[in-house]
Parts: structure tokens; C-alpha cells; sequence
């Protein structure tokens, strides 16, 4: 059974500094992963998929790792903002029609 | 074409009682999902649709909900006699076939008084 688990649960940065956001799975017989962001009280915005071939894809200030063999992934967001502040979560398919497996996310806040 | 919508954004409801959730994909995705969230978790998945099958159903549907997608258009989650632990936030989301992206609505949060 997939399992997925996001470390630190909490992080807290002052503005202008990197953020590193953990993820790891225990299968890696995986499609893709995903990162996605959350506010408070609302929906998901995907941020960065990653194909199981791909080793990483970048989209502005942020660029994800994958190593399926090690059953990491790993979000750097450059140059933090107050604006980032949210939840991230991560989450790996392990179907080809796209079902989600998530883990429990990182509460970011970014301080000014 | 403004997103995935899902009404209503907010439901209280009594123990007991059904309520149903409204979920409109984007127009031209045919596969739909629908996840539940409770506080600090991630997302759980509940059931799959392609077009208007339903294809895939999590363990955590008990037989007190129910989900159907007619035409293969919008989508709606029933739950039958709602007890507290129903209380979540119901996430529907949609992506078009042989596409990995995924576009998720704005959730409506459910609370069982």
C-alpha cells in the first residue's frame, strides 16, 4: 500500500529566504507526482507534475526533484515571499486514470 | 470556461439528514474525481468517473453515499443519513483523458451539527 509522508509538518521563513519542502513514498511503481498548494478554506492549485521519466521540472521560483528509486521528491522555492505562504502538498499516481495517493502537506508561512 | 465549480461552498446540516453536492468539470474534461479532506490531512480519494462511468470506488464510500455523473457532464455526491464524521471538505476535481493535469474545484465544506 502507497503511503506518503511530508516532512516538516510546519516551517516557518523569514521573507527572502529558500524554502525546501520534503516528500517521500514507500512504492515507487508510480506514473507522476504532483505538487500542489492550498489556502486556507479552499481548492487545490497544481504547481509542478513531474512524470515518472523525469528527474525534475522547474515553473518560475520553483523547481521539483524526483528520485523514484529512492522514493523522494523534494520542492525548492526560491527567494520566499509572504505570498507563499500556504499548505503544500505532494501526492503520487499510481494508476494511469490518475488516482491521487497525498500526503499530509507543510504548512509554510513566510514572515516580512 | 472559468474552472471547476462546486456548490454549495458551505453546508450545515442535521445528523440524519441527506444532502447532495453539485460538482461542474471543466467542459471538455471527461475524466472526474471527487476527494475527501479533513483538517490536517490530504485529500482522500473517494470515486472515478470517465465520461458517465463509474469506474473506480474508494472503501471509504460507504453504502450512505452515492455518486453519479449523467451525460457525462456536471456530477453530484449524495450522502444519506449524514452522521458528524461526515464533516469534511468534499473536493471534486477534473482532467482531460490521456492528460496528467489535474484542475480541482473549491471544495464545499459539510458540517453535522
Amino acid at each position: 500500500k502507497q503511503e506518503v509522508t511530508q516532512i516538516p509538518a510546519a516551517l516557518s521563513v523569514p521573507e527572502g529566504e529558500n524554502l525546501v519542502l520534503n516528500c517521500s513514498f514507500t512504492d515507487s511503481a508510480i506514473y507522476n507526482l504532483q505538487w500542489f498548494r492550498q489556502d486556507p478554506g479552499k481548492g487545490l492549485t497544481s504547481l509542478l507534475l513531474i512524470q515518472s521519466s523525469q528527474r525534475e521540472q522547474t515553473s518560475g521560483r520553483l523547481n521539483a526533484s524526483l528520485d523514484k528509486s529512492s522514493g523522494r521528491s523534494t520542492l525548492y522555492i526560491a527567494a520566499s515571499q509572504p505570498g507563499d505562504s500556504a499548505t503544500y502538498l505532494c501526492a503520487v499516481s499510481g494508476t494511469s486514470w490518475g488516482k491521487l495517493q497525498f500526503g499530509a502537506g507543510t504548512q509554510v508561512v513566510v514572515t516580512p | 470556461d472559468t474552472g471547476v465549480s462546486q456548490n454549495p461552498r458551505h453546508k450545515i446540516t442535521k445528523r440524519g439528514q441527506n444532502v447532495t453536492f453539485r460538482c461542474d468539470p471543466i467542459s471538455e474534461h471527461n475524466r472526474l474525481y471527487w476527494y475527501r479532506q479533513t483538517l490536517g490531512q490530504g485529500p482522500e480519494f473517494l470515486t472515478y468517473f470517465q465520461n458517465e462511468a463509474q469506474l473506480e470506488k474508494s472503501r471509504l464510500l460507504s453504502d450512505r453515499f452515492s455518486a453519479e455523473r449523467p451525460k457525462g457532464s456536471f456530477s453530484t455526491l449524495e450522502i444519506q443519513r449524514t452522521e458528524q464524521g461526515d464533516s469534511a471538505m468534499y473536493l471534486c476535481a477534473s482532467s482531460p483523458q490521456g492528460a496528467l493535469g489535474y484542475t480541482f474545484g473549491s471544495g464545499t465544506r459539510l458540517t453535522v451539527v
